[in-house]
């Protein structure tokens, strides 16, 4: 089976301008979930969608949304970016969500913000 | 809220020695699940081993193993006979339910390991 997908790789943006990310799971898989990773920060969860609804989300200012569509592939939209929201971006699947279920990771975005 | 925290930023080994990562965690939740989870350099995150609370018994899989002490939130990581390969950041995680099915894998600073030859 192929892994997790994220597309671009890398992203190179102005501050003030938006920013959409999508995440292909591993086919089958029906959650999704997103994080930021920055040097400092660390790894914090964005949000997590499972068979198109969003069930959960992290601390988060509204700039940051997202969705699922009906054949598991997820987008993740950034409005108005900030210098603060260069990081890595990672997508991770599972097959049915779940606090013990494995997950999945895909290469991440890099997203500079200049 | 539940916190991980990681308290050994870098570590070294040498290649075929042991080596001991640690992590604690604070929650109330009574059932959940620990993980640790493995990045090497500019390579995807995959999942070492992984832990559920009500499990006594500490999870092993070949050169990895836990040693899970839940009275004292403690959730730490051994690989033996560390190979070059193992060289990468270390996270431990956690996650539990959060109602209606929610969940969210809380992590830790991470612990970044250098395996020397």
């Amino acid at each position: 089976k192929a892994g997790v997908t994220q597309t671009p790789r890398y992203l190179i943006k102005t501050r003030g301008q938006q920013v959409t990310l999508s995440c292909s799971p591993i086919s089958g898989h029906r959650s999704v979930s997103w994080y930021q990773q920055t040097p400092g920060q660390g790894l914090q969860f964005l949000f997590e969608y499972f068979s198109e609804t969003q069930r959960n989300k992290g601390n988060f200012p509204g700039r940051f949304s997202g969705r699922q569509f009906s054949n598991s592939r997820s987008e993740m939209n950034v409005s108005t970016l900030e210098l603060g929201d260069s990081a890595l971006y990672l997508c991770a699947s599972s097959l049915a969500g779940g606090a013990g279920g494995e997950q999945y990771f895909g290469p991440g975005t890099r997203l500079t913000v200049t | 809220a539940q916190t991980v925290t990681q308290s050994q930023p870098e570590m070294s080994v040498q290649e075929a020695e042991t080596v001991t990562l640690s992590c604690t965690y604070d929650t109330s939740e009574n059932n959940y699940y620990l993980f640790w989870y493995k990045q090497p350099p500019s390579r995807q995150m995959i999942l070492v081993i992984r832990q559920e609370a009500y499990k006594q018994q500490n999870a092993t899989e070949n050169r990895f193993s836990v040693n899970f002490q839940k009275a004292a939130k403690s959730f730490s990581l051994k690989i033996s006979d560390s190979q070059l390969g193992d060289t990468a950041m270390y996270f431990c995680a956690f996650s539990a339910y959060s109602g209606a099915g929610s969940y969210q894998l809380t992590f830790g600073k991470g612990t970044k390991l250098s395996v020397i030859p």
